[in-house]
This record gives C-alpha cells, structure tokens and sequence, in this order.
C-alpha cells in the first residue's frame, strides 16, 4: 500500500512571496490533516478535512494559510504572503475514520520550508 | 484541556542497554495515547497506542509503553536499544477525536 505523498520536500522562498504544498493521502482514507511543525516543537494540527469538507480549521491563520480538497481526495496547503516564522516542516497526514471511532493517523515525509 | 509533557528533550544509551523515554499527560477524561517515531526525512510513525484496553501495550520494533492512571504517564521503554532506534520520538495525547496533541518531543541518541 502507498503512503501518504507530498510535494515539494524542500522549499526557500523570501518573505512575502507565496507558497504550495501538496498531499495525496493513502487511498480510500476520507479524513486528511495538515500540521506544522517548527523545529524543537511537536506538530501542530492546522486543518482537517472529512472527503472534501473542513471538519477543524480552528488553528490555521486565516489571513494567510488556506487549504482546500476540491474532490476528497488530494489538497494543497497555501500561504500568501509567508512571514519568517512560517519557517517549518508542513505535514500531511491521512485516516481512514468515517465514524466516530479513532483511527491511526499515516504522516507523509513532509515538505520543509525555508522563509529567508 | 489537554496535554502531553516529555520529561527529556533528549536521551543517550549504548547499544544493547535499555531505554526510557518518559511521558506525562494531563486530560480531563480518559485519553487515548500514542507515542510516534520520526526518523530523519521520514515521516511520522506509529509505534504503540492505548485506548483504554490493556494498560500495557506493546509497539513494533520491541518498544512497549504502560498506563498509569494514578501516575498520568505513559513512559516508553524497549529491553535492549539498537542502533536503528536513534529518531525523534513523540508522545501524543487524544480524547477519543481526530485531534493529536503531540508533545516536544525526545531525541534518542544510541553509541556504539
């Protein structure tokens, strides 16, 4: 079975530009996560999605990252315009949770970023 | 709320001895508990979780992990430590949802 994808796995762009990151999750999986992680942290959950709806995006900065899952299947994280401290590794993750039940969560590589 | 709190950022062992990684939580309910491996350029890996069956779980590659409800831990340990071992390893915190709340992490270091 293949994992979670992402693309690119390296990213250095300057402040104020834009960026994308993407993810395709293990197929059949309905419920996609980005993360953030900054280095000496743990990920940080920034955005869920079950199929192609948004289930939690209560930690994702609106006024610069958006995300979105047009067919429920792959996503794109963005951010416009990248300030300094987006610096991270973003991560995907992907489940197979359609009922209540917790599911085990697959991560992707993940893409580093570099805001310079 | 909820949380998770790795007591070591980071942790050195030789080969062949055993190894403790140490995890408290704080939650309001019962949680669910996870501890996860991040090898370099890898992704994030599951190596045990508790929901609230035996409060001793044992993980892949020889790691297990026990419950202590009147402690709030959830320690990591393995017999005898491996060179392939060296990695990131985070506990993580869940009250039955999709949301992980992972701690800071603790590297483990293994000499030869």
């Amino acid at each position: 079975e293949a994992g979670v994808a992402q693309s690119p796995r390296y990213k250095i762009i300057e402040k104020r530009q834009s960026v994308a990151f993407w993810c395709n999750p293990i197929s059949g999986h309905a419920t996609l996560y980005w993360y953030q992680q900054i280095l000496g942290q743990g990920p940080k959950l920034l955005i869920q999605f079950q199929n192609n709806g948004v289930v939690d995006d209560s930690q994702l900065p609106k006024d610069r990252f958006s995300a979105e899952r047009l067919k429920g299947v792959d996503s794109t994280l963005k951010i416009q315009p990248a300030k300094l401290e987006d610096s991270a590794v973003y991560l995907c993750a992907s489940s197979s949770r359609t009922s209540g039940r917790l599911e085990t969560q697959y991560f992707g590589p993940g893409t580093r970023l570099l805001v310079l | 709320a909820q949380s998770v709190t790795q007591l070591d950022s980071h942790v050195s062992v030789s080969e062949g001895t055993p190894v403790l990684l140490r995890c408290n939580y704080s939650s309001s309910y019962s949680p669910s508990l996870f501890w996860y491996v991040q090898h370099p350029n890898k992704g994030l890996q599951l190596l045990l979780k508790y929901t609230s069956a035996a409060t001793l779980v044992k993980g892949i590659n020889g790691f297990e992990a026990e419950f202590k409800k009147s402690e709030t831990s959830f320690h990591l340990t393995k017999p005898s430590a491996h060179m392939s071992d060296a990695a990131e390893y985070f506990c993580v915190v869940s009250h039955n949802t999709d949301k992980l709340i992972f701690g800071t992490g603790t590297r483990l270091q293994v000499f030869p």
